[in-house]
C-alpha cells in the first residue's frame, strides 16, 4: 500500500522568504509524484509531477521539487514567497498494483504567506 | 483541449433531500472519472472511481452512490442527505490505460459546494 505524509499542516512564511513543504511517501514500486495546489473554494490544479529521469522537477510559479529515493521524499520549494502563494497544497503518489487508478494524497499543508 | 464541468457550483438542501451532482468532460475519450469530498479540516477523501461506462468502484460505505451514464458523464447521488454529507465535491479524470503504468495525473473540475442544514 502507498501512503504519503506531509509534515505540517499549516505553515507561515513572511512575503520573499523561501517556501519548503515537506513531503514524504512510501511505495513499494517506483513512484509516481505530484504537487497539486488548492486555492479557497477551487479545484486542485497541478504544480508539478516525477515521473522518471531528472529528480529535479520545475513547475508553475516558480515552485520546485526534488525526488529524493534514499529520503522517500519530494519536498516541494520556492525560492521567494509571493502573497499570492497562500493556498493549500497537495501531496500524491500513484504507482502499479491494485491501486493502480488511484492518487493517494496527503492531508494537505495550508500555506500563509504574511506581508 | 480537455475541460471538466461540475454543477452545481453551490448547494444548499435540508436533512433528508435527495442529491444529484453532475460532472462532465470534454476533450477526451475513455476517461477514468472519480468523485472526491472534502469535509472541512479532513482532506481528500475518494469516494467513487469508475474506468468505464457502468463500472463503478466504491471506496467507502456511505449514504452516497455514483452512476456513470455516458462515457463523460459521472453523477453523484443520494436518496436521504445526512448532515455529515456536507462539503466540498471535487470531480477529477485521468487517462490511465494500463495497470501496469502508474501514471495517473488527475485533473480536477472546480467543485461543488454542498450545505446540508
Amino acid at each position: 500500500a502507498q501512503s504519503v505524509t506531509q509534515l505540517g499542516s499549516h505553515v507561515s512564511v513572511s512575503e520573499g522568504a523561501l517556501v519548503l513543504l515537506r513531503c514524504n511517501y512510501s511505495s513499494s514500486v517506483p513512484p509516481y509524484l505530484f504537487w497539486y495546489v488548492q486555492y479557497p473554494n477551487q479545484g486542485l490544479q497541478l504544480l508539478l509531477k516525477y515521473t522518471t529521469g531528472a529528480t529535479l522537477v520545475k513547475g508553475i510559479n516558480g515552485f520546485e521539487a526534488e525526488f529524493k529515493k534514499s529520503e522517500t521524499s519530494f519536498h516541494l520549494t520556492k525560492p521567494s514567497a509571493h502573497m499570492s502563494d497562500a493556498a493549500e497544497y497537495f501531496c500524491a503518489v500513484s504507482g502499479g498494483g491494485g491501486s493502480n487508478y488511484k492518487l493517494t494524497f496527503g492531508k494537505g499543508t495550508l500555506l500563509t504567506v504574511n506581508p | 483541449s480537455q475541460t471538466i464541468h461540475q454543477w452545481p457550483a453551490t448547494l444548499v438542501q435540508p436533512v433528508g433531500s435527495p442529491l444529484s451532482l453532475e460532472c462532465t468532460v470534454e476533450g477526451t475519450s475513455n476517461p477514468n472519472l472519480y468523485w472526491y469530498r472534502q469535509a472541512a479540516g479532513r482532506g481528500l477523501q475518494l469516494l467513487f472511481y469508475s474506468v468505464g461506462i457502468g463500472q463503478i468502484s466504491s471506496e467507502v460505505p456511505q449514504n452516497l452512490s455514483a452512476s456513470r451514464p455516458q462515457d463523460r458523464q459521472f453523477i453523484l447521488s443520494s436518496k436521504k442527505l445526512l448532515l455529515s454529507d456536507s462539503g466540498f465535491y471535487l470531480c477529477a479524470w485521468s487517462v490511465i490505460r494500463f495497470r501496469t503504468s502508474g501514471n495517473n495525473e488527475q485533473f480536477f473540475g472546480p467543485g461543488t459546494r454542498l450545505t446540508v442544514l
